[in-house]
């Protein structure tokens, strides 16, 4: 299957602090990339959707200055969590969809921990 | 509305099939998908049917879908220790759109 690599697969940062995740799609282009937030033992949420070169779509709840999503290629999405507090100490997970839009690839998530 | 159920927890001895089942509400779900994740792990697509299907086998894993019903199950052959993980079930309603998933189900393989 294709591969789809997130970086940092760990962070921990002071609050207050921003915090940057990039998600790429190594041998595809990904006209679509999701950002999901995933709670210990729980399923996971859909954040926000990306399409190449327009403005992320977030869900309701999700606060958009505060997750900042930016999809400026067809390899690459960046998620920043900006002045980080504990409790978006959580595991985000990145997915990408090309353009037969069947399979949906996933990162393999960032454990992001704010003290 | 869209929702996608699983039962939490199952437990099984090596070389026993696994049977993981899944129901959704929304009838119009285009693709249904088997992804599994291990502890700390990202998910790992492990198989997909398209709606206007009724069987996918690939290798040990065999998916059956009852679209009245709206009830889908993954079956693992001969289950390993090693298939001890979270298979989550999910939906996507259209084509590009975000998969919508289920909670989770704890598959534990004792030897």
């Amino acid at each position: 299957g294709a591969v789809v690599s997130q970086h940092p697969s760990w962070v921990i940062c002071k609050s207050g602090t921003s915090v940057k995740i990039e998600c790429r799609s190594l041998d595809f282009q990904a006209t679509t990339m999701f950002w999901y937030r995933q709670f210990p033992k729980q399923s996971l949420m859909l954040m926000a959707t990306s399409n190449e070169g327009s403005k992320a779509t977030y869900e309701q709840g999700v606060e958009k200055d505060k997750f900042l999503i930016n999809h400026a290629s067809l390899t690459l999405s960046t998620l920043t969590v900006t002045s980080a507090h504990p409790e978006d100490s959580s595991f985000y997970i990145c997915s990408a969809s090309g353009q037969r839009n069947t399979e949906a690839f996933f990162g393999q998530g960032t454990r992001l921990t704010v003290v | 509305g869209e929702d996608v159920e699983q039962s939490l927890f199952l437990s099984v001895r090596e070389g026993d099939s696994s049977v993981i089942n899944c129901t959704y509400t929304d009838s119009s779900s285009t693709y249904l998908y088997w992804y599994k994740q291990e502890p700390g792990a990202g998910l790992q697509l492990l198989t997909y049917i398209f709606s206007n299907m009724d069987m996918k086998q690939d290798q040990r894993l065999t998916v059956l879908l009852n679209k009245k019903d709206k009830h889908l199950s993954l079956r693992i052959a001969d289950t390993q220790t090693g298939d001890s993980a979270i298979y989550f079930c999910a939906e996507r309603l259209q084509a590009g759109t975000a998969l919508i998933f289920g909670k989770g189900t704890t598959l534990s393989v004792s030897s």
